[in-house]
């Protein structure tokens, strides 16, 4: 099946430093990639939506000057967190859709990443 | 727009007991269901998925069926497993858009 390599999983910073977190589709191609965080017991909140070659979209009241994000492949995203604070501290999680012909989006499967869980101090 | 709403928990259950979490949706047109298992520390996995009406989607040993006139997508297993202890998250796509939108979970703890 489809993997999403995310890394690294568990990253523990200084409060002003930035991380990047990195999310890979190793057997396939993947022209969308989601950002999601997800808080202590409660269910995923989209960031952005990451399109290769282009821009990322964000979701209302995400801060993209915080939250960078870059989709230089087919296969790889990057989300940078700059300047952690302790209130970025969370479970991050990304996913990939599978490019694929006609009907894509009806089918929109994503496959997730494992995680990374950032601790700011 | 879009939405998901699936039974909070906590479930606990004995090992063998019947399951059911419950999902409904509200969404235009004709959205894909899935089912997501995200076990403790990890990632979410895709558990099972059901792209038009009256699909049922199963994997080992959950199943969920579409059923448009209800809009619901409710998760069963016969007989449960202390490995199936996990959060199960509901989740729909489509009527216009590409975003998956999710339910809360629902945390399952199955007992020996």
């Amino acid at each position: 099946g489809a993997v999403v390599s995310q890394h690294p999983s568990r990253v523990i910073c200084k409060s002003g430093t930035s991380v990047k977190i990195e999310c890979r589709s190793l057997d396939f191609q993947a022209t969308t990639m989601f950002w999601y965080r997800q808080f202590p017991k409660q269910s995923l909140m989209l960031m952005a939506t990451s399109n290769e070659g282009s821009k990322a979209t964000y979701e209302q009241g995400v801060e993209k000057d915080k939250f960078l994000i870059n989709h230089a492949s087919l296969t790889l995203s990057t989300l940078t967190v700059t300047s952690a604070h302790p209130e970025d501290s969370s479970f991050y999680i990304c996913s990939a859709r599978e490019r694929s012909s006609g009907g894509a989006l009806a089918k929109n499967i994503q496959y997730f990443g494992a995680g990374t869980r950032l601790s700011v101090l | 727009g879009n939405s998901v709403t699936q039974m909070e928990g906590p479930v606990t259950l004995s090992e063998e007991a019947f399951l059911t979490i419950n999902c409904t949706y509200t969404a235009t047109g004709y959205p894909s269901l899935f089912w997501y298992v995200q076990y403790p520390g990890e990632g979410l996995q895709l558990l099972l998925k059901a792209t038009k009406a009256d699909d049922k989607g199963s994997n080992k040993g959950f199943e969920a069926t579409y059923r448009k006139e209800t809009t619901s997508f409710h998760l069963e297993k016969g007989s449960v497993q202390v490995s199936d202890s996990a959060v199960y998250f509901c989740a729909l796509s489509g009527g216009g858009s590409e975003k998956l939108v999710f339910g809360k979970g629902t945390k399952l703890t199955v007992n020996p």
